[in-house]
């Protein structure tokens, strides 16, 4: 079964400091794996884009990763703002259908002063 | 912004009611999506529009109609709806291409209440 889990569900840090949340797959085959930010109550915004031969891609203070081997993916924060303070939610696209795309649950992120 | 409107933003209705949720998209994108977001739950596929044919219902209720007059519009009709339906409603709109990596742009969604 095509299955997107991320890890932690929830996180706080303070202001400045760094995070990673993560990203695990099952989805296959694999088309590409993408990274969105979403506020409460508004749609998800797309941070980052990488197909199968990509393994980093960075978007300002966003970079995420992928290992296609262990099909694992990473979002790193750096420098944290109060307005990073989100769910941010991993998605995964398979090949062959516009819509193959499966969803993670989210980590909610909060960034405390 | 993302090029994506949705109205109403919010909504509240009775279980006998019908209404209509509106998703508008002007930037030239040949697919659509509605999508249901429950709390603490992930995004939920519930209808597919390819150059305005539906190529997707994910067994979602009757209760639930999608309707595509052409590619810029998207509707969500609704009736008889249940307290479980109450959600965020979200429309997405991308291009598919032989890419097939052009990510999907999000409206910001329609909060929907059912009493």
């Amino acid at each position: 079964k095509n299955q997107v889990e991320q890890s932690p569900q929830s996180l706080i840090i303070l202001e400045g400091k760094n995070c990673t949340l993560q990203c695990n797959y099952t989805v296959s085959p694999f088309s590409n794996l993408r990274w969105y930010k979403q506020d409460t109550g508004r749609g998800p915004v797309s941070l980052t884009i990488m197909t199968f031969s990509e393994n980093t891609k960075s978007n300002g203070r966003y970079t995420a990763t992928l290992d296609a081997d262990t099909k694992q993916s990473s979002l790193h924060i750096t420098a944290s703002q109060l307005s990073d303070s989100a769910s941010y939610i991993c998605v995964v696209e398979g090949y062959s259908s516009a819509s193959k795309i499966i969803f993670g649950s989210g980590t909610r992120l909060s960034i405390r002063p | 912004e993302t090029g994506v409107t949705q109205t109403p933003r919010h909504l509240v209705m009775g279980m006998t009611n019908k209404k209509s949720l509106k998703c508008e998209q002007h930037l030239g994108h040949n697919a659509m999506y509605w999508y249901k977001q429950s709390a603490k739950k992930p995004l939920e596929l519930m209808f597919v529009y390819n150059f305005k044919e539906q190529t997707e219902n994910n067994s979602v209720p009757s209760r639930f109609s999608p309707e595509c007059p052409n590619s810029s519009h998207l509707f969500l009709h609704l009736h008889t709806l249940q307290p479980e339906d109450s959600a965020l409603y979200l429309c997405a709109s991308r291009i598919i291409g032989t890419s097939g990596t052009d990510t999907q742009y999000f409206g910001p969604g329609t909060r929907l209440t059912v009493l």
